[in-house]
């Protein structure tokens, strides 16, 4: 399974566009990359998923490079509501697969 | 529509004792999967159950075992409890996709 590095905490001020980026060097052809969003004392939420170029929905857009060996989590406009643990994963993308987290990105959004 | 329930919320044992844990999935899946966080680390892979049978297994002992019932809810059951089984068991579900829906855990406390 591709391993992936992320910082480990980023600190924003509400209002301010935060990007996250996850390194990916080892990378497969069949895996797509997928960010997860947990708040203290609850179970991760499914945020974005991608295989290359760019994905954009109603939470965040991710971006993709051509080469593919990271990519950014690109969260518009952060709220103090947005302050949790984001965790970027890779792997193929079949059918319910096992889900590998790492340790995650810690964001702290402040007034 | 409820989302993935688990229960109970919180629970206490001591070394040695066993416990059972409970989880819904989502209404219209049928893949339970089931996770241990320990505090501030990514949740880690336990199993994967569908169709009544574990279909996947992480890295861990034969002591943490499952089942699958025909209404798709699961159970996570632990033998002979040590101090570092202490963690949020988190169960999530899906329906043959990559997305997994996670329930909001069992805090298990091994005194």
């Amino acid at each position: 399974l591709a391993k992936t590095t992320q910082p480990i905490s980023m600190d924003s001020y509400e209002g301010q566009e935060v990007n996250i980026t996850c390194s990916h060097n080892n990378i497969a052809t069949n895996d797509y990359i997928t960010w997860y969003q947990q708040f203290p004392s609850q179970g991760p939420r499914f945020i974005i998923q991608g295989y290359k170029t760019k994905v954009t929905n109603e939470v965040a857009s991710l971006f993709i490079p051509a080469d593919r060996k990271s990519s950014t989590l690109s969260l518009p406009r952060v709220s103090l509501s947005d302050t949790a643990v984001y965790y970027c994963l890779v792997g193929d993308d079949g059918t319910a697969s096992k889900l590998t987290f790492g340790t995650g990105t810690r964001l702290q959004v402040t007034l | 529509d409820a989302g993935v329930t688990q229960s109970p919320t919180h629970l206490i044992k001591t070394r040695g004792q066993q416990v059972t844990l409970r989880c819904s999935p989502k209404s219209g899946h049928d893949t339970v999967s089931w996770y241990q966080q320990a505090l501030g680390q990514g949740p880690q892979f336990i199993f994967q159950y569908y169709e009544e049978e574990e279909r996947q297994r992480g890295n861990f002992p034969d002591r943490f075992s499952g089942h699958q019932f025909p209404n798709y809810s699961s159970e996570l059951n632990v033998n002979a409890l040590l101090l570092g089984d202490s963690a949020l068991y988190l169960c999530a579900s899906s329906s043959q996709t990559y997305e997994q829906y996670f329930g909001p855990g069992t805090r298990l406390t091994v005194t």
